[in-house]
C-alpha cells in the first residue's frame, strides 16, 4: 500500500533562498510529525499536527521555519532565508491516532536539503 | 537534559549469536518507548513499542525488548542475529504527549 511520500527527495538551495518541502501522509492518518536529522544523529522533533491543528511547534529552530497542514492531510515545511546550518535530512512521519496514545509513526524517505 | 541514551555507537556480532542494543531513558512517569530501524537508503521503520503491560514486548523480524523500570532501560534483543539485521537502530521515548525524542542511534554490524 501507499506509504508516506516526500518531495523533493533532494534539494540544493543557495544561502538566502526560501524552500518548501512537501509531505503526503498515509491517508486517514491523524498525526503528522516533522523531524530534522543531521548526519550521524537521530531525528530531532520539529513540530506536530493533529489533523490541521499544529499542537506543538517547540522544536522549530527559528522563526525562519514554518509548517502548515491546512486540510489535515498534506503538509508543507517552509524554510525562509536558508542558512548552511539548515542542511540536513527532513523527515515526515504520520500516525493513525493521536500522538499521546503511543501510536507508532510511519516515516517517509526524507528530503535531503543542502544549502550552499 | 537528554531523555534517551544509546551508549554504544556501534555493536558488532557474529551471525547466529544473540544481540543486544542498549537504551536508557530519563523521562519521569510511565514512558512510552519505541525502537525504530533504518536500513541503508530506506526510511525509518517501526520495530516495537512498550506502552503498558508485559515488560517483554515482541516486534517485527524476531526482535524483542525488555522494559526495566528500576534500571530505566529498554534494551533491544534478538536471540540469533542475521546479516540482514545490519542497520542503524534508534530508541525513542514519547515525552509530553506530542514530542518523540530519539537517541543518537546504534549501528549494528552482523558478520557472516
Amino acid at each position: 500500500g501507499a506509504g508516506v511520500s516526500q518531495s523533493p527527495r533532494y534539494k540544493v538551495a543557495k544561502r538566502g533562498q526560501d524552500v518548501a518541502l512537501r509531505c503526503d501522509p498515509i491517508s486517514g492518518h491523524v498525526s503528522l510529525f516533522w523531524y530534522q536529522q543531521a548526519l550521524g544523529q537521530g531525528p530531532e522533533f520539529l513540530t506536530y499536527f493533529q489533523n490541521e491543528a499544529q499542537l506543538d511547534k517547540s522544536g522549530l529552530p527559528s522563526d525562519r521555519f514554518f509548517a502548515e497542514r491546512p486540510e489535515g492531510s498534506v503538509s508543507t515545511l517552509k524554510i525562509q532565508r536558508t542558512q548552511q546550518e539548515d542542511s540536513a535530512v527532513y523527515l515526515c512521519a504520520s500516525g493513525i491516532g493521536t500522538s499521546g496514545r503511543g501510536y507508532e509513526q510511519y516515516f517517509g524517505p526524507g528530503t535531503r536539503l543542502t544549502v550552499t | 537534559a537528554q531523555s534517551v541514551a544509546q551508549p554504544e555507537d556501534q555493536v558488532n556480532v557474529a551471525e547466529g549469536n544473540p544481540l543486544t542494543v542498549k537504551c536508557t531513558y530519563s523521562v519521569s512517569g510511565n514512558p512510552y518507548l519505541f525502537w525504530y530501524v533504518q536500513y541503508p537508503n530506506r526510511g525509518l521503520q517501526f520495530l516495537l513499542k512498550y506502552i503498558t503491560g508485559d515488560n517483554l514486548v515482541k516486534g517485527s523480524y524476531g526482535f524483542e525488548a525488555e522494559f526495566n523500570k528500576s534500571q530505566t532501560s529498554f534494551h533491544l534483543k534478538k536471540p540469533s542475529a542475521l546479516v540482514s539485521d545490519s542497520a542503524l537502530y534508534f530508541c525513542a521515548v514519547l515525552k509530553g504527549g506530542f514530542k518523540t525524542i530519539f537517541g543518537a542511534g546504534t549501528r549494528l554490524f552482523v558478520k557472516a
